[in-house]
C-alpha cells in the first residue's frame, strides 16, 4: 500500500542548531503536510504544499516539495527549546480524503 | 480559524463501561470527521471516517460494535468506546474538514483515555 517513510526517527540538537528531516515514498502525491505534535496534543499543522517544487516558509520553518512529487523536507532554522515536539509528514491517499502518515520524528533541543 | 475541540480531555473508567467522546468544530462546518488512536511513541493510525447524517466508514480491523460513531451535526461528531477495556487505552484523536480540493484536516487535541 502506500507509505510514507520518515527520517530520522529522532534527533537530539543543540539550541541554535539548524534541523532537515524529510520524508519519502515510492508513491506520486499532490499533497504533501507538515505537522508538529506536542506531548499530550493533537498535531498542528505547519506547513501544507500543493505543488511539485514549491518551498514555502512558516517563521523559521521551510518545506519543499520534491520536483519528482515522491518527497518532502522540512527544515526549521536557529532551533529552540519550543522546538521539541514530534513531527510528522503526512500526505492524502487516494481514497476519500484520508491522511497517511510518516512515522515521525521526534525532536529533543538542548538548552 | 479552523479549531477542534474535544471532550473530555482525559477519562479514566472502570473495565466494562462505556466511554463517549465529543468532537467539535468550532468556527466551521467539518464535511468530514476522523477519528485516529495513537499508541505512545507511534504514528496516528486512523480509525473511521465519518460524514454528516451517514453512517460512519471503518478502517480494516477496527469494530464498529466497539467503537461507535456518530456524526449528528456538520460541527459534533462523537466517538463511543463500548465495553472499554484496558487494551482501549489509548489517545484518541479527532480531526475534522472543510473539504474541497486541499482538504485539510483540522485536529483536535485529544482525549486520554486509561480504562483500569
Amino acid at each position: 500500500g502506500q507509505q510514507l517513510n520518515q527520517s530520522p526517527q529522532s534527533m537530539f540538537i543543540q539550541e541554535g542548531e539548524d534541523v532537515s528531516m524529510n520524508c519519502t515514498s515510492s508513491s506520486i502525491f499532490n499533497t504533501w503536510l507538515w505537522y508538529k505534535q506536542d506531548p499530550g496534543e493533537g498535531p498542528v499543522l505547519l506547513i501544507a504544499l500543493y505543488k511539485a517544487g514549491e518551498l514555502t516558509s512558516n517563521g523559521r520553518l521551510t518545506a519543499q516539495f520534491g520536483i519528482t512529487r515522491k518527497d518532502s523536507f522540512l527544515n526549521i532554522s536557529a532551533s529552540i527549546p519550543s522546538d521539541v515536539g514530534i513531527y510528522f509528514c503526512a500526505t492524502l491517499g487516494n481514497q476519500g480524503g484520508k491522511l497517511i502518515f510518516g512515522q515521525g520524528t521526534e525532536l529533543s533541543v538542548k538548552p | 480559524g479552523a479549531v477542534v475541540s474535544q471532550h473530555p480531555s482525559r477519562v479514566i473508567c472502570k473495565s466494562g463501561t462505556s466511554v463517549k467522546i465529543e468532537c467539535r468544530s468550532l468556527d466551521f462546518q467539518a464535511t468530514t470527521m476522523f477519528w485516529y488512536r495513537q499508541f505512545p511513541k507511534q504514528s496516528l493510525m486512523l480509525m473511521a471516517t465519518s460524514n454528516e447524517g451517514s453512517k460512519a466508514t471503518y478502517e480494516q480491523g477496527v469494530e464498529k460494535d466497539k467503537f461507535l460513531i456518530n456524526h449528528a451535526s456538520l460541527t459534533l461528531s462523537t466517538l463511543t468506546v463500548t465495553s472499554a477495556h484496558p487494551e482501549d487505552s489509548s489517545f484518541y484523536i479527532c480531526s475534522g474538514t472543510i473539504g474541497g480540493p486541499k482538504e485539510t484536516q483540522y485536529f483536535g487535541p485529544g482525549t486520554r483515555l486509561l480504562v483500569l
